[in-house]
């Protein structure tokens, strides 16, 4: 069973100053794709950045990056640069890799319990 | 505009009434899912769908149906509602997802339900 785990339930950082949250993950499977997601005070729920377990080099979107160490199962974000707007809580996702009969791989989501980010001025 | 709409936003109602929250997405995605968010747990899923009539338990499924019928709806259904089904709940879609394949879940904008 999959299984991800963000082990900081809060995190504060100075603006303009970089973080990195945790995330680590628990899976059998060779095939999985891992997310961040966003949450602002207002609830939506956005998408950061993707980093695909075959994938060789970490994935970057801006001031967020994906310090991807695949033997460690680890899935940290970094964002650089804070703002204040990036007061927020963020999920770590995984979703694992599947073969139907039509041979696509696509399957669950799973999240892990969040971390909450406070950028002070 | 690509979306995932789900309604109402806020719904409080009473222990045993049955209530419907619709879920629908114009971005003819396959995956559909229904997440209820509580404090300290994250998000977890309720139920999904990879197609049309293919629906199958999350984590968390019971006292709640859910039927796929058509593509672009996944509605939820609480037959009797109780309190400790208060929480705030999202819709999501996607892509085929997985592996080498880049498909994120689109969320809806949640729905806050309150039982009392």
């Amino acid at each position: 069973a999959q299984k991800i785990t963000q082990t900081q339930p809060g995190m504060f950082v100075q603006e303009k100053e970089a973080v990195t949250l945790d995330c680590t993950y628990d899976t059998s499977d060779q095939s999985y794709g891992l997310f961040w997601y966003k949450q602002p005070s207002s609830g939506e729920m956005i998408f950061l950045i993707y980093q695909g377990s075959y994938d060789e080099q970490n994935a970057t979107e801006g001031r967020y990056s994906l310090n991807f160490q695949k033997a460690r199962k680890s899935a940290n974000l970094v964002i650089s640069a804070s703002q204040l707007g990036d007061s927020a809580m963020y999920f770590c996702a995984m979703r694992e890799g599947r073969s139907s009969a039509g041979g696509t791989s696509y399957g669950k989501l799973t999240f892990g319990q969040g971390t909450i980010l406070t950028v002070h001025p | 505009e690509a979306q995932v709409t789900q309604n109402p936003r806020y719904l409080i109602t009473v222990t045993g009434k049955k209530l419907t929250v619709t879920c629908s997405q114009n971005m003819n995605h396959e995956y559909m899912s229904w997440y209820r968010q509580d404090p300290g747990l994250g998000l977890r899923q309720i139920y999904y769908s990879m197609n049309v009539e293919v629906t199958d338990k999350g984590d968390v499924p019971e006292g709640y149906k859910v039927s796929r019928k058509e593509k672009r709806n996944f509605p939820l259904i609480l037959e009797s509602p109780s309190p400790n089904q208060t929480s705030l709940y999202f819709c999501a879609s996607s892509g085929r997802g997985g592996g080498r394949d880049n498909s994120p879940l689109h969320f809806g904008n949640g729905t806050r339900l309150t039982v009392t």
